[in-house]
């Protein structure tokens, strides 16, 4: 089945830091990938949607110059968290869309962020 | 706004019992619907996804679409206490992104 691969799984970061995330399409080719974030006992909230090759398109409230996303190939998008603050902590998912075999929405397996 | 609703519970069945979740949502054109399982600290695993009315069947999973009355459920049979997780019902509209559903948290008691 399709597997999305998301790194790192946790990671905790000083104030004012910048951290990155990775997801990846390990089996099949996302032009579309969808940044989710989730904090306590709350549902996802769709952040950004990353399109390959183009600029990603962001959600209401959602900065665009704090949360950068790139999406430069077909099976790699990265979301990088720019001047994390304790606020910023959350469960951060990501997903794909895999239209080759009807999987629908895979996602990846989470990036827990702390900030300290 | 486009919107998913779901009671968030906790739904407590006991252990054999028959879990029914529920989810309603507000535009009437979305095409597909999704629900997905999701153990605390995880992420969301595709349970069962629907796109026309009617019962959808897959082991002790089944689930219902009523596009009229913009319903969709998700019923599970013989339920165990390693169904307990929070469910989210996901609906796909024309734009071709999912809203999801705050989720429903369920509880099967031994």
């Amino acid at each position: 089945g399709a597997v999305v691969s998301q790194h790192p799984s946790r990671v905790i970061c000083k104030s004012g830091t910048s951290v990155k995330i990775e997801c990846r399409s390990l089996d099949f080719q996302a032009t579309t990938m969808f940044w989710y974030r989730q904090f306590p006992k709350q549902s996802l909230m769709l952040m950004a949607t990353s399109n390959e090759g183009s600029k990603a398109t962001y959600e209401q409230g959602v900065e665009k110059d704090k949360f950068l996303i790139n999406h430069a190939s077909l099976t790699l998008s990265t979301l990088t968290v720019t001047s994390a603050h304790p606020e910023d902590s959350s469960f951060y998912i990501c997903s794909a869309e895999n239209r080759n075999d009807g999987y629908g929405y895979t996602f990846g397996s989470g990036t827990r962020l702390t900030v300290v | 706004q486009k919107e998913v609703e779901q009671n968030s519970g906790p739904l407590s069945v006991p252990e054999g019992a028959i879990a029914s979740l529920n989810c309603t949502y507000s535009d009437r054109g979305s095409q597909s619907f999704f629900w997905y399982r999701q153990y605390s600290g995880k992420s969301p695993e595709l349970i069962m996804s629907i796109y026309s009315n009617g019962d959808k069947e897959d082991g002790r999973f089944t689930a219902q679409l009523n596009k009229a009355s913009q319903y969709v459920s998700l019923l599970i049979r013989d339920s165990q206490p390693s169904d307990s997780a929070t469910y989210l019902c996901a609906v796909n509209n024309a734009g071709n992104m999912l809203t999801f559903g705050g989720g429903t948290r369920l509880m099967v008691k031994p």
